[in-house]
């Protein structure tokens, strides 16, 4: 079985630009998780997704957004990017959208912003 | 500010020495889970304790969770250059509107040398 796919490894954009960045969760799984990882700490939050609704946000702003799809796959759009948004965006995939099952991790987008 | 906080922040053993690394927490969880990352790359899952669980084992890595002083720690006995990675502990919250969320600690940076 493949585990959670993200496409593409890695990306370079610049200062203003729009980027999207792309998830499939493992077959069977519907909960969908977005986090950022800045260099030298651990994920943050930005999204989750289950059953193609929208049931956590983080702390990001509005450039950030998502949707998932009824294959349950999911895209994280980022406009106007920032030289701060540089950084590792993991995807996050989950049986199903209760509490306490595991999270299983895609490999990550690495995003440079020059 | 974040949820989990590990200790230490960075530790450095000798192949089969026992690695402990311990996290802390603020408010009330469901669940504590640890995780592994190699070199800047996706998150392996380790090991998901309940709040209503003490300790449990899996392989080589022995988690205990303390409640009562919100704090959870991670042994790795006779470690192996191979575990040289970063470790994050990671806590689901009880309640709230953010559903499946994960809150990350800023990891612990483990080598071990051969």
């Amino acid at each position: 079985d493949a585990g959670v796919t993200q496409s593409p490894t890695h990306l370079i954009k610049t200062r203003g630009q729009q980027v999207t960045l792309r998830c499939s969760p493992i077959s069977g799984h519907k909960s969908v998780s977005w986090y950022q990882q800045v260099l030298g700490q651990g994920p943050q939050f930005i999204f989750q997704y289950y059953e193609k609704e929208e049931r956590g946000r983080g702390n990001f702003p509005d450039r950030f957004s998502a949707r998932q799809f009824p294959n349950y796959s999911s895209e994280l759009n980022v406009n106007a990017l920032l030289l701060g948004d540089s950084a590792l965006y993991l995807c996050a995939s989950r049986y199903t959208g209760t509490q306490n099952t595991e999270a299983f991790f895609g490999q990550g987008t690495r995003l440079t912003v020059v | 500010s974040q949820q989990g906080e590990e200790d230490p922040q960075a530790l450095s053993i000798q192949e089969g020495e026992n690695a402990t690394m311990n996290c802390s927490y603020k408010t009330s969880i469901n669940n504590l889970q640890w995780y592994r990352q190699n070199s800047g790359r996706g998150l392996v899952h380790l090991i998901l304790i309940r709040s209503n669980e003490r300790e449990k084992h899996s392989g080589r890595l022995r988690v205990t969770l303390d409640t009562s002083k919100k704090s959870s720690s991670l042994l790795i006995t006779a470690s192996r250059a191979a575990d040289t990675a970063s470790y994050f502990c990671a806590c689901l919250t009880a309640g709230g509107t953010s559903y499946g969320k994960l809150t990350f600690g800023q990891g612990t940076i483990l080598t071990v040398h051969p």
